[in-house]
């Protein structure tokens, strides 16, 4: 199974800030990789496929990069709204596997 | 709108069975195939399986063959994820999610169930 790695584990931050979350896969796994953010008590919901590309309804603020082995989200501003954890997930190949999650937290 | 609505919190006694259920709506049930992914109390994400409403077939993660079955009613846009011989470490919350491409399987998930709850305890 691919092993999805996702660092750091938590990270604190202010509203407007730029924060990027990076996520390691332990093969190549060329452009297959997607971003979840989850609020607690919620499930998750899908913000980026294919590495890069935006899924419809989620604000430009929120981009995703790599490909490979490395991969990195980024929000450019945070808004109050975006404090929550994020999971990337790889789906080159079955089984899916996701990383384990960064938590941001208001600082 | 598109909506995965599950069944609601279960709890359950060690080695019993659990059967999820997600009803689908505002989309074409048979087009797009289903995934169950479940999440452990404070952990992350872990795939089941999928399951094809097409077809009926199925693909279950190899952490859970030989206890998973994954089904359908076409009559009610529902499908059903029935796990078996349960211990703890099944407590956790369990969705379903749909395919983001109908006809193909491209292994990401636009659309979650709320997570239906199971816990298993003596």
């Amino acid at each position: 199974d691919i092993q999805m790695t996702q660092s750091p584990s938590s990270l604190s931050a202010s509203v407007g800030d730029r924060v990027t979350i990076t996520c390691r896969a332990s093969q190549g796994i060329r452009t297959y990789l997607n971003w979840y953010q989850q609020k607690p008590g919620k499930a998750p919901r899908f913000l980026i496929y294919a590495a890069s590309t935006l899924q419809s309804g989620v604000p430009s603020r929120f981009s995703g990069s790599g490909s490979g082995t490395d991969f990195t989200l980024t929000i450019s501003s945070l808004q109050p709204e975006d404090f929550a954890t994020y999971f990337c997930q790889q789906s080159y190949s079955s089984p899916v596997t996701f990383g384990q999650g960064t938590r941001l937290d208001i600082k | 709108q598109v909506q995965l609505v599950q069944s609601g919190a279960e709890m359950k006694k060690p080695g019993a069975s659990v059967k999820v259920s997600c009803k689908t709506s505002g989309y074409t049930f048979t087009y797009f195939y289903l995934h169950w992914v479940r999440q452990a109390p404070g952990q992350g994400l872990e795939w089941m399986g999928w399951f094809n409403p097409n077809s009926g077939d199925t693909n279950y993660a190899q952490n859970f063959q030989g206890r998973v079955t994954m089904t359908r009613d076409m009559s009610t846009n529902t499908a059903y994820m029935e796990l078996s011989r349960l211990g703890s470490d099944d407590t956790a919350v369990y969705y379903c999610a749909r395919d983001a491409l109908q006809w193909q399987l491209h292994y990401y998930f636009d659309y979650w169930g709320q997570g239906s709850l199971v816990t298993v305890s003596s």
